[in-house]
């Protein structure tokens, strides 16, 4: 969806590092999500905020933490990364209504 | 705790005919269903959505699902596949008020010529 775009597209890294994905959306929606896909996983809820001062935990938060700058923007941040975040990361947003919108993701690649 | 299972990795059709995709939940509530289609290198899209009503749901593309609450189903499925349906598929799962999806592991459909 045009409307939830996510930078980088593409990155590799190197183990150790810190990396910062960003997420930006023109849909006006206060419901943001990042999730991560694996092969054969699905994907997993890393962390969601419900508003700019809301920011909750999912299922596997370890090693990740996020910021929430503003309504449009929801970044998250692996602090030190590690071989096994390699994934295919996606932010979503949600409105009033019940689905969400995701973005077109990041894949990721730590060496 | 909810989750969603999709006992098929992959599923092959011929053009023109049925198309079947299967899941099944569990959750301790009332159910929002959900799929979603993921086309190569392209995010989610949104397919269509069970909340309440008829168990019969149509959604895009031509698409389809039935909710069946004893046996905790919500099967996708398309009349007449095209090649262009193929695709990784997503069943996916929230309560009521909730709305953190849970999602199954995705099932590849491959639609031939």
């Amino acid at each position: 969806d045009a409307d939830v775009t996510q930078t980088p597209r593409n990155r590799i890294t190197k183990t150790g590092k810190r990396i910062m994905l960003e997420c930006s959306q023109t849909k006006g929606h206060d419901r943001m999500y990042w999730y991560r896909q694996d092969p054969g996983l699905g994907l997993r809820l890393i962390y969601y905020s419900f508003d700019v001062k809301d920011i909750n935990k999912g299922e596997i938060s370890d090693g990740y933490s996020v910021s929430r700058q503003a309504q449009a923007k929801f970044s998250l941040s692996l602090e030190s990364a590690i071989p096994n975040q390699t994934a295919l990361y996606f932010c979503a947003t949600r409105g009033t209504g019940t689905e969400q919108y995701f973005g077109p993701g990041t894949r990721l690649t730590v060496t | 705790a909810q989750s969603v299972a999709q006992p098929e990795d992959q599923v092959n059709v011929a053009e023109g005919n049925p198309l079947t995709v299967k899941c099944t939940y569990s959750v301790s509530g009332n159910p929002y269903l959900f799929w979603y289609v993921q086309y190569p290198n392209r995010g989610l899209q949104f397919l269509l959505k069970y909340i309440t009503g008829d168990n019969l749901v149509k959604g895009s593309y031509g698409f389809e699902a039935e909710f069946n609450k004893s046996q905790t189903s919500f099967h996708l499925k398309k009349p007449s596949a095209l090649v262009s349906d193929s695709a990784l598929y997503f069943c996916a799962v929230s309560l009521l008020n909730d709305y953190k999806l849970s999602f199954g592991a995705g099932t590849t459909v491959t639609v031939r010529a």
